[in-house]
């Protein structure tokens, strides 16, 4: 299908570990990306992952991709109160103008 | 750090009242963007600029959109006549090669 997909909804309690998963849409996406969103906010870059790439990790988070699935997930260690926010993955299609198409957003809860 | 810097914060307008957001992109950055999210829903590609042109538009993009590079730094969203449903936060961004960093939205509040 043309919509990039993912959860609505994760509820996690702090000091755990926070997955969040996404499937994209176009198997030659050259970058996949992981924006943060807090609430009233801008979109934040935390990561992206070149499409040769299986795994990336940058501090508390590690970025897994599976081309094949055309699957793409983000791993938050140790999660803390501060990391509450809506998680959207995007997809950078090949072409000139290589605008992203976002996902619909996961919005992660962190409980105590 | 360089960042993309977007004003104003909010603006609220009449409906059929002509609006400009305004950004400036990182200052090596050569491709530019504008995407909206209205409340609650996810974020939309509108229009991308690059060599002082548009390169690509989307669907919501009609003629009632400009965009504008004025000068080396600004990189404006015009809408003409404001419709209700125009109502949604924009985004402008930028990229060099790399990935493209976002600033911090404008509000657009259309009454």
């Amino acid at each position: 299908g043309e919509d990039v997909e993912q959860s609505l909804f994760l509820s996690v309690r702090e000091g755990d570990s926070s997955v969040i998963n996404c499937t994209y849409t176009d198997s030659s996406s050259t970058y996949l990306y992981w924006y943060k969103q807090e609430p009233g906010a801008g979109l934040q870059l935390l990561t992206y992952i070149f499409s040769n790439m299986d795994m990336k990790q940058d501090q508390r988070l590690t970025v897994l991709l599976n081309k094949k699935d055309k699957h793409l997930s983000l791993r938050i260690a140790d999660t803390q109160t501060g990391d509450s926010a809506i998680y959207f993955c995007a997809e950078r299609r090949p072409g000139t103008a290589s605008k992203l198409t976002f996902g619909t957003g996961t919005r992660l809860q962190v409980t105590l | 750090e360089p960042e993309v810097t977007q004003t104003p914060s909010h603006q609220v307008t009449q409906m059929g009242q002509e609006v400009i957001l305004r950004c400036v992109p990182i200052s090596n950055h050569l491709y530019f963007y504008w995407y909206r999210q209205i409340l609650g829903q996810k974020v939309e590609f509108l229009v991308s600029f690059y060599n002082n042109e548009i390169s690509e538009k989307s669907e919501i993009f009609d003629d009632q959109f400009s965009v504008e590079r004025p000068d080396g730094s600004n990189f404006t969203l015009k809408i003409r006549s404001t419709k209700l449903e125009d109502s949604a936060m924009y985004f402008c961004a930028s990229r060099d090669e790399g990935p493209a960093f976002f600033g911090q939205g404008t509000r657009l509040t259309v009454v």
